[in-house]
């Protein structure tokens, strides 16, 4: 059964700041992996997808990169800004049971 | 852009009630999804349906039923609500495909008393 993990937790930073959120997967048999973004009390937005083939995927301060053979991915967030503050989470699909989402990682960027 | 949508943000109903929630999308999406989450438990999978009239349980699908009568349209329901099921639920749909990204609805907060 695939399982995901996201480190850290929690995290908490000053404006500027880049920074880096981490994703962890058991099974490297999959077909994608999602990230999203939740703001308190919403839904969930699709950040970035990166499919299996791919390496890495980009949109606008936002990179996403992807190593099946080892089971990670990993989000890079340039230029932090109070506005990202939220919770991101990374989902992965291996064509069975939907997605499987990690616990996510809580994003406070201080002004 | 893909729109998929909850017909309510919140709701307060009482333990023993039938409840339902819909969710309708508007891409054709064959996919649909409904998760619950709450704090420490992350999101779990309920049902999903990958076409119309087809079902297919989830995770915690215990206290839940889905309906898909129509491609756009995947309805929840809790046959006798509980306090458990106290939670904010998720819809989600997505095109058939193993590299396909998934959209998700706003959420809707029920609360049972």
């Amino acid at each position: 059964k695939q399982e995901v993990t996201q480190i850290p937790a929690a995290l908490s930073v000053p404006e500027g700041e880049n920074l880096v959120l981490n994703c962890s997967f058991t099974d490297s048999a999959i077909y994608n992996l999602q990230w999203f973004r939740q703001d308190p009390g919403k839904g969930l937005t699709s950040l970035l997808l990166i499919q299996s083939s791919q390496r890495e995927q980009t949109s606008g301060r936002l990179n996403a990169s992807l190593d099946k053979s080892s089971g990670r991915s990993t989000l890079y967030i340039a230029a932090s800004q109070p506005g990202d503050s939220a919770t991101y989470l990374c989902a992965a699909y291996t064509g069975r049971r939907a997605l499987t989402f990690g616990s996510g990682t809580r994003l406070q960027v201080q002004p | 852009d893909v729109k998929v949508t909850q017909s309510s943000r919140y709701l307060v109903k009482r333990t023993g009630e039938k409840v339902f929630l819909e969710c309708v999308q508007d891409m054709d999406h064959e996919n649909m999804f409904w998760y619950r989450q709450d704090p420490g438990l992350g999101l779990r999978l309920i049902y999903f349906s990958y076409d119309v009239k087809m079902k297919e349980k989830g995770d915690i699908p215990e206290g839940y039923s889905v309906s898909r009568e129509k491609k756009e349209r995947f309805s929840l329901i809790l046959e006798s609500a509980s306090t458990n099921q106290t939670s904010m639920y998720l819809c989600a749909s997505s095109p058939t495909g193993a590299n396909t990204e998934a959209f998700f609805g706003q959420g809707t907060r029920l609360t049972v008393v």
